[in-house]
């Protein structure tokens, strides 16, 4: 069964940092873009960020831009989230998730990230 | 990078069809074929069940189907079930090399 395992969420004060990482198992994680989508308490979905297959083209939503980064290392098929300037609103639980035709085709279950001081 | 416009909810009883629509531009929905729509029950990760604003993945029953005029999409659920009691989302490729989501749409079954 694909899996796709997110770990790295936590309490963390604004300003501060957190690294998420997504371990794909049962999965072609190699022929795969990928991308983070969260979600705000009792809010919808909102797309962060992606990434080409061989991790040689990223693309930001301006609400991150110049504060996360994305990236993978396809040996270890894993994808990463650095988040750097965490701000209260950035509160939300992050997917990972597999692209396919930009349909989000398989998804983990999430890690929470709470930002408060 | 505005979200795409959804209504906040729709409803229907169990074997009538109910059709919930996605509104975009022509730099989103109406330019590219790449929309999508995803099913999320409370406390469970999104399922993806239309992309390409047409195809379904392998499983998904094709009770669920999509389709595109201009710059709106639809999700059609017909022969409602309790089971599809949840909220629905959209998505769509944009110009921006970036992927914008619907506000959702929760779907109850009367």
């Amino acid at each position: 069964q694909v899996q796709l395992l997110e770990s790295g969420g936590g309490l963390v004060k604004p300003g501060g940092s957190l690294r998420l990482s997504c371990a794909a198992s049962r999965f072609a994680f190699t022929d795969y873009y990928m991308s983070w989508i969260r979600q705000a308490p009792g809010k919808g979905l909102e797309w962060i960020s992606y990434i080409s297959s061989s991790g040689s083209t990223m693309y930001y939503a301006d609400s991150v831009k110049g504060r996360f980064t994305i990236s993978r290392d396809n040996a270890k098929n894993s994808l990463y989230l650095q988040m750097n300037s965490l701000r209260v609103e950035d509160t939300a639980v992050y997917y990972c998730t597999g692209v396919h035709y930009f349909g989000l085709d398989v998804w983990g279950q999430g890690t929470t990230v709470t930002v408060s001081s | 990078q505005s979200a795409l416009t959804q209504p906040p909810s729709a409803s229907g009883s169990p074997g009538q069809s109910v059709a919930i629509s996605c509104t975009g531009t022509s730099s989103d929905v109406g330019g590219y074929s790449y929309v999508s729509w995803y099913q999320q029950h409370p406390g469970k990760a999104p399922k993806l069940l239309i992309y390409e604003v047409i195809k379904r993945p392998s499983g998904v029953p094709d009770r669920f189907s999509g389709s595109k005029s201009g710059n709106t999409a639809s999700l059609t659920v017909s022969g409602l079930q309790a089971d599809d009691e949840a909220d629905y989302y959209c998505s769509s490729y944009a110009d921006t090399n970036s992927l914008l989501f619907g506000g959702g749409t929760r779907l109850t079954v009367l």
